[in-house]
């Protein structure tokens, strides 16, 4: 069983819907969580961060965590064809160490 | 803004050869990262560094080596390149515990 599960997608939204990306994790000492973009033959980019269960909220992003189930979400509403990525789950233990998922591509269609 | 830079983004090498990817923050971050990227496999993270002249084992080092003498200055050495080492490199840089990690543009190293 890989540490970080994501769906690979990818996962095909229509404009101006909402974009739910699910990641479940292994290490129970994860304390962090974050959630990278990365548009094709780019780096990864920081979107969001969660440490505290419940949801987050940063304008056309969510994030909700739930660490009795070890579930980390990240929800993208009004979907734009800008959001056309790979997002990267990515949790963070002990020691500065990020552990990433493989990634879901997501596909906004106009 | 964290500036992250790499020594060269696109880079061909022949079987045998040694690589340096160098890697340079400025930002004054204690911790730094090398990570491939593969397609079907995500970002794998090869080693990284707490301080200068630390450096610990990421998860899949072999094959791989590193130098880290001054803090702003992260290098990844392939002591004898290998085609399996055709690959995307990133380089990342990363202060706290709750901070992000920044990355780097990325080598897409190919081996020939």
């Amino acid at each position: 069983q890989k540490e970080v599960e994501q769906n690979s997608g990818p996962l095909s939204v229509p404009e101006g819907a909402i974009a739910s990306l699910n990641c479940t994790y292994s290490d129970r000492g994860s304390q962090s969580f974050f959630w990278y973009r990365q548009y094709s033959g780019k780096s990864p980019e920081l979107i969001m961060f969660i440490y505290s269960n419940g949801d987050k909220e940063d304008g056309r992003f969510t994030a909700q965590l739930n660490k009795a189930s070890q579930y980390v979400s990240l929800l993208i509403r009004d979907s734009q064809p800008s959001d056309s990525a790979t997002y990267l789950c990515a949790p963070q233990a002990a020691g500065n160490k990020l552990t990433f998922g493989g990634g879901t591509r997501v596909l906004v269609k106009p | 803004d964290v500036k992250v830079t790499q020594s060269s983004r696109y880079l061909v090498k022949r079987t045998g050869e040694k690589v340096f990817l160098e890697c340079v923050q400025d930002m004054d971050h204690e911790n730094m990262f090398w990570y491939r990227q593969d397609p079907g496999l995500g970002l794998r993270l090869i080693y990284f560094s707490y301080d200068v002249k630390m450096k610990e084992k990421g998860d899949i080092p072999e094959g791989y080596s590193v130098s880290r003498e001054k803090k702003e200055r992260f290098s990844l050495i392939l002591e004898s390149a290998s085609t399996n080492q055709t690959s995307m490199y990133l380089c990342a840089t990363h202060r706290g515990q709750t901070d992000t990690q920044y990355f780097g543009p990325g080598t897409r190293l190919t081996v020939l």
